[in-house]
């Protein structure tokens, strides 16, 4: 396994558009996580996952959001209704719940 | 809520020559990880080194150490023998003993000049 994989890794979506975003995990890491970050800040915290359960959401996490991780391998993050204020780089994460969480090369979004 | 403070947007340092990036960070806990993330230009990030707040020994990893001072909140990096693959965004980051998230500093540019 070569490490946590993005995709797709460019995004560009019109404003009001559903976008789908995948991170697939290292395999043996059961905790998952999803960051956003915008430009020139750093990642801030979106939710967490541990297995298949959905264990905190931040506030950042509008209605609009939603993530799923079933079956505890594969998550996937989508933004209904997109605005211009969602463009960002989300970033996916993992690990086995030792110290270190391992990112994976993010989604850069982009909602015209 | 705890917060992570880097002072320093951008820094540039001579190839071989030594550096050292800040952080502070506000929490009223006694338990936390401390962590130096390096994120490369369009490259993902990784760990460079961590810090557990109960180890009064500061954590070195080959050319990267840190100054932890517990007390003042204060965080710093130094990089040793500094190479141009050192160059990219540096962030801070601090984890609660028994929570999930991540919190991360603003992040500091890190130029190296040949």
């Amino acid at each position: 396994d070569t490490g946590v994989s993005q995709n797709p890794r460019h995004k560009i979506t019109k404003r009001g558009q559903n976008v789908t975003f995948r991170c697939d995990p290292i395999s043996e890491h059961n905790r998952l996580y999803w960051y956003r970050q915008t430009l020139g800040q750093g990642p801030e915290f979106l939710t967490y996952f541990q297995n298949e359960a959905q264990l905190e959401k931040s506030r950042l996490l509008s209605d609009r959001f939603s993530a799923e991780r079933p079956k505890g391998s594969f998550s996937t993050l989508e933004i209904q209704r997109t605005e211009q204020g969602d463009s960002a780089m989300y970033l996916c994460a993992s690990t086995e719940g030792a110290y270190e969480q391992y990112f994976g090369p993010g989604t850069r979004l982009t909602v015209t | 809520a705890q917060t992570v403070t880097q002072s320093q947007p951008e820094m540039s340092v001579q190839e071989a020559e030594t550096v050292t990036l800040s952080c502070t960070y506000d929490t009223s806990e006694s338990d936390y990880y401390l962590f130096w993330y390096k994120q490369p230009p369009s490259r993902q990030m990784i760990l460079v080194i961590r810090q557990e707040a109960y180890k009064q020994q500061n954590a070195t990893e080959n050319r990267f150490s840190v100054n932890f001072q517990k007390a003042a909140k204060s965080f710093s990096l130094k990089i040793s023998d500094s190479q141009l693959g050192d160059a990219a965004m540096y962030f801070c980051a601090y984890r609660s003993e028994g929570a999930q998230k991540l919190v991360f500093g603003q992040g500091t540019r890190l130029t190296i000049n040949p």
